[in-house]
């Protein structure tokens, strides 16, 4: 089945650093990737939409300026949060849509824990 | 976006079946789905439906559509330890390339 790895999988960082989280897709190419949120117990929100070779869009209430996204190729998006503080500290979780496969399935990484001192 | 509903929290004992429920709100989502996730990981896609069907099995997996009531469920046979994780039901919106969560149902499979 069609794989995503995320990495790193757990980074912990000082108040006020950048964090950059990849997003792969290894066996197929995703010309829309996901970014989601997902605070302890709790669902995923959708953080932005992020289409190769263009801006990103992003939900209502995310701060594009924080949360950097790009997706410079088929198989590789990346977010970056800039200026981390420990209100972002939460667990990242980015998802690729395969155009090929299952119709608007949308396969996820394993995950990135983020934990801001 | 407005709320997937699903009920928090599920114990069965292992060899019972387990059904989960969930009620989506865009009654003109094009794809339902049920993703697994397990401590610490990523979410794993176990099955999806079609809006234009009713059921759906896949193995020991039974997906039941009711679009008039907007009701999914999904129904897990002869459950498992293995199957002890969150399972989240998603429905497709904004033309089907984004997804609405539910908060996730826990699952505990007991011996």
């Amino acid at each position: 089945g069609a794989v995503v790895s995320q990495h790193p999988s757990r980074v912990i960082c000082k108040s006020g650093t950048s964090v950059k989280i990849e997003c792969r897709s290894l066996d197929f190419q995703a010309t829309t990737m996901f970014w989601y949120r997902q605070f302890p117990k709790q669902s995923l929100m959708l953080m932005a939409t992020s289409n190769e070779g263009s801006k990103a869009t992003y939900e209502q209430g995310v701060e594009k300026d924080k949360f950097l996204i790009n997706h410079a190729s088929l198989t590789l998006s990346t977010l970056t949060v800039t200026s981390a503080h420990p209100e972002d500290s939460s667990f990242y979780i980015c998802s690729a849509r395969d155009a090929g496969g299952v119709p608007n399935t949308q396969y996820f990484g394993p995950g990135t824990r983020l934990t801001v001192l | 976006g407005e709320d997937v509903e699903q009920s928090l929290f599920l114990s069965v004992r292992e060899g019972d079946s387990s059904v989960i429920n969930c009620t989506y709100t865009d009654s003109s989502s094009t794809y339902l789905y049920w993703y697994k996730q397990e401590p610490g990981a990523g979410l794993q896609l176990l099955t999806y439906i079609f809006s234009n069907m009713d059921m759906k099995q896949d193995q020991r997996l039974t997906v039941l559509l009711n679009k008039k009531d907007k009701h999914l469920s999904l129904r897990i046979a002869d459950t498992q330890t293995g199957d002890s994780a969150i399972y989240f039901c998603a429905e497709s919106i904004n033309s089907g390339y984004a997804l609405n969560f539910g908060k996730g149902t826990s699952l505990l499979v007991t011996p």
